[in-house]
């Protein structure tokens, strides 16, 4: 199994630029969800999915978007791309239940200038 | 409103010294709550869960409700614990987890 995948590892885009962060799994879990990484700010949720078709926001869901047409993938959009989403962006799934550990992806660094 | 906090930034410790990273946490329901590790150049992984009670690396972590907290143990330090660990908390009926600041373990020779 490759796990959680995720591309591109590095990014840069210039503000306004718009891209899709791609994350796939192959564990069938139900459960994915975003993640940004700011120095001090550990990790904050951006969205989740419980399962295809059904997403919902997280604690900054703001300048993301998120679909689930699949069980295996989960891409997040960035509209309209701004130096504030600068950050680490994780990619994380897991079985759908209380307790399940969480398996994250490697990380897309993204630098929006 | 659900908050986990880790007051420690940077931990420094010798090797074989006895290490306790500190978390607390904030939220009204029945807290379930782990320890990730992020090792260098690595993706973040689960160290331990409190409801398995279990031991990982001979790291521990008792859950105090009357004190709200969730500290990470180990008595003897090693240098391959130094990474970047994050206590984290799931709330409301599924699986978000909100994670604390975090803390970066070096384990000095």
């Amino acid at each position: 199994n490759a796990g959680v995948t995720q591309t591109p590892k590095f990014q840069v885009l210039k503000t306004g630029q718009s891209m899709t962060l791609q994350c796939a799994q192959d564990m069938n879990h139900e459960y994915m969800s975003w993640y940004r990484q700011d120095p001090g700010m550990g990790l904050r949720l951006i969205h989740y999915s419980v399962g295809a078709g059904i997403t919902d926001q997280g604690e900054v869901p703001n300048g993301y978007n998120v679909s689930r047409s699949t069980t295996e993938d989960f891409p997040l959009r960035l509209l309209s791309a701004a130096p504030s989403q600068t950050s680490v962006y994780f990619c994380a799934s897991s079985y759908h239940d209380r307790g399940y550990e969480q398996y994250f992806g490697p990380g897309t660094r993204l630098t929006v200038t | 409103a659900q908050r986990v906090t880790q007051p420690e930034k940077l931990l420094s410790v010798f090797k074989g010294a006895p290490v306790e990273l500190k978390c607390n946490y904030s939220y009204s329901g029945s807290p379930e709550l782990f320890w990730y590790v992020q090792y260098s150049r690595q993706r973040l992984q689960l160290l331990l869960r409190h409801i398995s009670r279990e031991s990982i690396k001979g790291f521990t972590a008792d859950l105090n409700k009357g004190e709200t907290s969730f500290h990470l143990k180990k008595p003897f330090a090693q240098e391959e614990d130094s990474a970047m660990y994050y206590c984290a908390l799931i709330t409301g009926g599924g699986n978000k987890l909100t994670f604390g600041t975090g803390t970066q373990l070096k384990v000095e020779l």
